[in-house]
Formats: structure tokens, sequence, C-alpha cells
């Protein structure tokens, strides 16, 4: 069956414009998760959808930084106002409704703030 | 504090040469444990996983993984590297009914022909 798929794979935007990032879970999973991995670094959790529950937004890293999940699948992560250094590679993952939390991963959007 | 730490940040091996990637944690409650690979442009694909039972866990691509909880350890292993093996590796750690995985910082690995 189909994965997680992300879009756009890669963008590049300027300093201070808003840009939306798209994740398309698994079909099924109830869970999608956010991440962020900068360079040569491990990843960085942003954000993470269960069902209808409020999200745990507990890693975002400023109000910059905001996401939205429409009818239990689809989500999509916003940053406003880019920053240099929020260029990085941003994951989305899904998982199924188990208490294991095995995730599975997207390819990822490149994100560069010129 | 709930932590993974994966010492090395580079590795290099010849190719057919046996691997160790190590892996420590902290944590407070059992561990589910989880080994990830990420080859440049991709996303992370999940190469083990442990979530209880016999500690030595066997995953894709001939890799295999060891739950050692007295020394809060979960090492991966392979045999016999293959060129096509090297990447970078992130071990992770959840438990029953935590939302979030906690991943290390990953170690890169090279294989010399």
């Amino acid at each position: 069956g189909a994965g997680v798929s992300q879009s756009p794979s890669n963008k590049v935007t300027e300093k201070g414009k808003d840009v939306e990032l798209r994740c398309d879970p698994i079909s099924g999973h109830t869970a999608l998760y956010w991440y962020r991995q900068s360079l040569g670094q491990g990843l960085e959790f942003l954000i993470y959808f269960q069902g209808n529950s409020a999200p745990d937004k507990s890693g975002l890293p400023s109000d910059r930084f905001s996401a939205e999940r429409t009818g239990g699948s689809v989500s999509t992560l916003t940053i406003q106002r880019t920053q240099q250094e929020d260029s990085a590679v941003y994951l989305c993952a899904s998982s199924p409704q188990t208490d294991y939390n095995e995730q599975f991963f997207g390819p990822g959007t490149r994100l560069t703030v010129l | 504090a709930q932590s993974v730490t994966q010492p090395d940040i580079h590795i290099t091996v010849s190719e057919g040469a046996s691997l160790e990637l190590r892996c420590n944690y902290s944590y407070g409650a059992t561990p589910y444990l989880f080994w990830y690979v990420q080859s440049p442009g991709q996303g992370l694909q999940l190469l083990l996983k442990y979530f209880s039972g016999d500690t030595l866990v066997q995953g894709i691509k001939g890799f295999e993984a060891e739950f050692k909880r007295s020394q809060s350890s979960f090492n991966l292993r392979k045999p016999s590297v293959h060129w096509s093996d090297a990447a970078e590796y992130f071990c992770a750690v959840g438990a029953r009914g935590y939302n979030k995985l906690i991943f290390g910082a990953g170690t890169r690995l090279a294989v010399h022909p």
C-alpha cells in the first residue's frame, strides 16, 4: 500500500514569507507526527495528532509554527515569517492505533530560507 | 530526563566487515526501542524494533539488535556490511501509551570497498 507522502519535496523561500508543508499519512493511521531535522542533527519532535484529541504542541519552537489536521487525515504544517534558522528537513510520520507507537516516515520536505 | 545517546557520530568500515552501532538510553518506563535507517535524501525506514520478549531481535537487511536492560543499551549489529548499508542510523526509544519517540543524534556509516 501507499506510504506516507509529503509535498513539496523541496521548498525555497525568502526570509519573512509564510510556507505550508503537507503530509498525507498512511490510510487508517490515527496518529500523525511532525519532526524537524536540522543539518547533522537528530530528529526534533514538533507536534503530534491522535484521532480527535487535542494535539500535543509541546515541541513547536515558536508561535510562528502551527499545524492542523483535517478530517483526521491530511496535515499541514505552517511556518509564518520564516527565518533562516527554520531551514531544515521537515519529516512527517504516521502510526496505527496501537500501544507500540511504531512510526512510518515520509520522505520529508527540505526547506531552505534565504 | 529521557534521552538516547549514540556515542559514535561517524563510523567507517570495510565492506564485508562486521558492524556494531551503539545506543544507550535513559528512560523511566519500560522502553520500546527502535532502529531506523536514513539514506541520503530519504525518510527514515524502520530496521527493527523491540517491545518485549526475546532480547535479541532480527530486522530487515540482515541487521539484529540486542536489548540489555542492565546496561540500558540496544546496540545494532550486522555480521557482514555491504556498500549499500552506507547511511545514517538512528536509535529511538518510546513507551506504552507515550506518544513521542525520543531519537538519538544518529551515527553516519561509511563503507569502504
